[in-house]
């Protein structure tokens, strides 16, 4: 256990419907990033957010959004779902040592959608 | 902007000996941080090894190791004695400090250790 959990692990839906998927930050980590992995590719930044504010965006379309909750919890929902959403989506938070970053990465949620 | 580049999609090896995984990145930033992470057929993101830009030894984690060459902006992880448990995609990822601290990933490298 990496200490960051992502629920569900396995998500099979349609197109057109909408979908949450959760994260839940390792203990101490106030910084949770949302990737997302399709077949083949590398890991494509989505957002990130700090304490319970959006710190930072990347492409992220807008069918997709995410929060982060006073327990530092966070939800990344899709909707309007296509056939190319279907990927593996990653959560992570981070820590500062005062040295240098780490990375603690969930085991992601397989999303298809059919 | 960070960008990562892998330009080895695919790479194999034999068992027992060593490769090395290539990976150049570009940042205008000083204080950056660029790590290997490895991910088995399992799908999980596992941390192989990092390496603090401000540090000029290279990092060591067992049989894993870097050659950080910062003026080239090059960063290669070379897996010695390799194993069949190496077998995975490789990614290089790079973040900085005073950012959003986001990872920037490389598109991966597929590496397969045959017996």
């Amino acid at each position: 256990d990496s200490g960051v959990t992502q629920t569900p692990k396995h998500l099979i839906t349609a197109t057109g419907q909408r979908v949450t998927l959760r994260c839940s930050p390792r203990s101490g980590d106030l910084s949770v990033y949302w990737y997302q992995q399709s077949l083949d590719q590398g890991l494509q930044f989505l957002i990130q957010y700090y304490n319970g504010e959006e710190r930072a965006k990347g492409n992220i379309l807008e069918r997709f959004s995410a929060q982060q909750f006073p327990d530092l919890h966070s939800e990344l929902n899709l909707s309007s779902l296509e056939l190319g959403d279907s990927a593996l989506y990653f959560c992570a938070s981070s820590v500062y040592d005062g040295l240098a970053y780490g990375y603690t990465f969930g085991s992601g949620t397989r999303l298809t959608v059919v | 902007a960070q960008t990562v580049t892998q330009s080895q999609p695919e790479m194999s090896v034999q068992e027992a000996e060593t490769v090395t995984l290539s990976c150049t990145y570009d940042t205008s930033e000083n204080n950056y941080y660029l790590f290997w992470y490895k991910q088995p057929p399992s799908r999980q993101m596992i941390l192989v090894i990092r390496q603090e830009a401000y540090k000029q030894q290279n990092a060591t984690e067992n049989r894993f190791s870097v050659n950080f060459q910062k003026a080239a902006k090059s960063f290669s992880l070379k897996i010695s004695d390799s194993q069949l448990g190496d077998t995975a995609m490789y990614f290089c990822a790079s973040t900085y400090q005073g950012g959003s601290e986001k990872l920037v990933f490389g598109k991966g490298t597929k590496l397969t250790v045959n017996p």
